[in-house]
């Protein structure tokens, strides 16, 4: 079965500073999609980026980037210059041909002034 | 703003009784999915449809059933319900929801379920 783990609970970063989230899962599939939601206090759930397995290049949407590294199943994201909006809650998903995503437990991050 | 509504926002009831949630996706998705995040938990999967027939199904309660219309709107509903039902419901869609290659999830703002 499909797991994804997030083993950072809480995290905190300064204001303009990096913070990377990790990331694993397990998985007996080759083809598949991973992706960071972030969820604010507003408990909306947002795409913050997407990585296609077969994909090498590793994903970038603007101060977001990811460290996929599929011999390792991990998939990490890191935030450059991290601002106070930043603060919230980050689950990494996957996603294969079973049709279902699979969430991580999540991480906190805060964003310190 | 997704394009994905859920109504209603908040909902309190009482153990027992039974409600239904609604989800429209987002214009010319087909596919929706629907989730349950329990106080401080990650997202547990409940059930995606697709074009109205149900496509995966997964850590779903017997007394929770699903199904989305012709016009794509889905609906959740919730029997008997107990105290850890409790929890933010959220719908999600997407435009095929194929296997080869996957869409991007959308997710609605969800439906806040206290159980008293």
């Amino acid at each position: 079965a499909q797991t994804v783990t997030q083993s950072q609970p809480e995290m905190s970063v300064q204001e303009a500073e990096t913070v990377t989230l990790s990331c694993t899962y397990d998985t007996s599939e080759n083809n598949y999609y991973l992706f960071w939601y972030k969820q604010p206090p507003s408990r909306q759930m947002i795409l913050v980026i997407r990585q296609e397995a077969y994909k090498q290049q590793n994903a970038t949407e603007n101060r977001f980037s990811v460290n996929f590294q599929k011999a390792a199943k991990s998939f990490s994201l890191k935030i450059s210059d991290s601002q106070l909006g930043d603060t919230a809650m980050y689950f990494c998903a996957f996603f294969s041909g079973t049709y279902k995503y699979i969430f991580g437990t999540g991480t906190r991050l805060k964003v310190l002034a | 703003d997704s394009g994905v509504t859920q109504t209603p926002k908040h909902l309190i009831t009482a153990t027992g009784q039974r409600v239904t949630l609604r989800c429209s996706p987002r214009s010319g998705d087909l596919s929706v999915y629907w989730y349950q995040q329990s106080l401080d938990q990650g997202l547990q999967f409940l059930i995606q449809y697709y074009n109205g027939e149900e496509r995966a199904k997964g850590n779903i309660l017997e007394r929770f059933s699903a199904q989305q219309f012709p016009d794509l709107h889905s609906e959740l509903n919730l029997s008997s319900l107990e105290l850890g039902d409790s929890a933010l419901y959220f719908c999600a869609s997407s435009p095929r929801g194929l296997t080869r290659g996957t869409d991007t999830q959308y997710f609605g703002p969800g439906t806040r379920l206290t159980v008293l």
